[in-house]
């Protein structure tokens, strides 16, 4: 069965510092990963998405994410943090199945201090 | 393009009353899902649909039904609402595939009493 782990449940950063995020995953198969972001009281923007092409996923919001088979991690990243990067973070992954049916992790809120 | 919509944003309900959650997507997806959204738990798939008169089971789905009339909406109804229920309800659309993305609604909360 595929599942994700994300390691943190909180990280702080001050703004301009950089921003990783940790995720590790469990897969029987080559799995489809993603990276959501939840702002404050809105729905879930997707961030990156991993799907056997590069190993290292740019996304949006200068945000990007490298994909280590031999590590199973899918751990987020950016160079420096903005303010408004302040959010919960999501790890996904597909389930494998044909409906493309997501699992996702507990999240990851991410603070920036001035 | 509205892209994904869910009415009511909030309600607040006693134990035992019913409701129904709408969703509705201009997208042209075939693939429709409800979530539900606990602290600490990321988010769960309650129900998902395949395509229009379709409906299947997700990871959590007890105490819920759903209906999907038409392509476009995906409804979750709540027939007899207890207080485990208090979350808030995120629907989302896509074309199905794994490596796709899914486009999310900007949810409702919902509090039984």
């Amino acid at each position: 069965a595929q599942s994700v782990t994300q390691l943190d449940s909180h990280v702080s950063v001050s703004e301009g510092t950089p921003v990783l995020l940790r995720c590790n995953y469990s897969s029987s198969y080559s799995p489809s990963l993603f990276w959501y972001v939840q702002h404050p009281n809105k729905g879930l923007q997707l961030l990156l998405k991993y799907t056997s092409a590069a190993t290292l996923v740019k996304g949006i919001n200068g945000f990007e994410a490298e994909f280590k088979k031999s590590e199973t991690s899918f751990h987020l990243t950016k160079p420096s943090a903005h303010m408004s990067d302040a959010a919960e973070y999501f790890c996904v992954v597909s389930d494998g199945g044909s409906q493309g049916n997501l699992i996702f992790g507990k999240g990851t809120k991410l603070s920036v201090k001035p | 393009n509205a892209g994904v919509t869910q009415t009511p944003k909030f309600r607040v309900l006693k134990t035992g009353q019913s409701m129904t959650l709408l969703c509705a997507q201009d997208m042209n997806h075939e693939y429709m899902y409800w979530y539900r959204q606990d602290p600490g738990m990321g988010l769960r798939l309650i129900h998902y649909s395949v395509g229009e008169g379709t409906t299947a089971k997700g990871e959590v789905p007890d105490g819920y039904n759903v209906s999907r009339l038409k392509k476009q909406n995906f409804l979750l109804g709540l027939e007899s609402a207890a207080p485990s229920q208090t979350s808030v309800y995120f629907c989302a659309s896509g074309r199905g595939f794994s490596t796709d993305t899914q486009y999310f609604g900007p949810g409702t909360r919902l509090t039984v009493l």
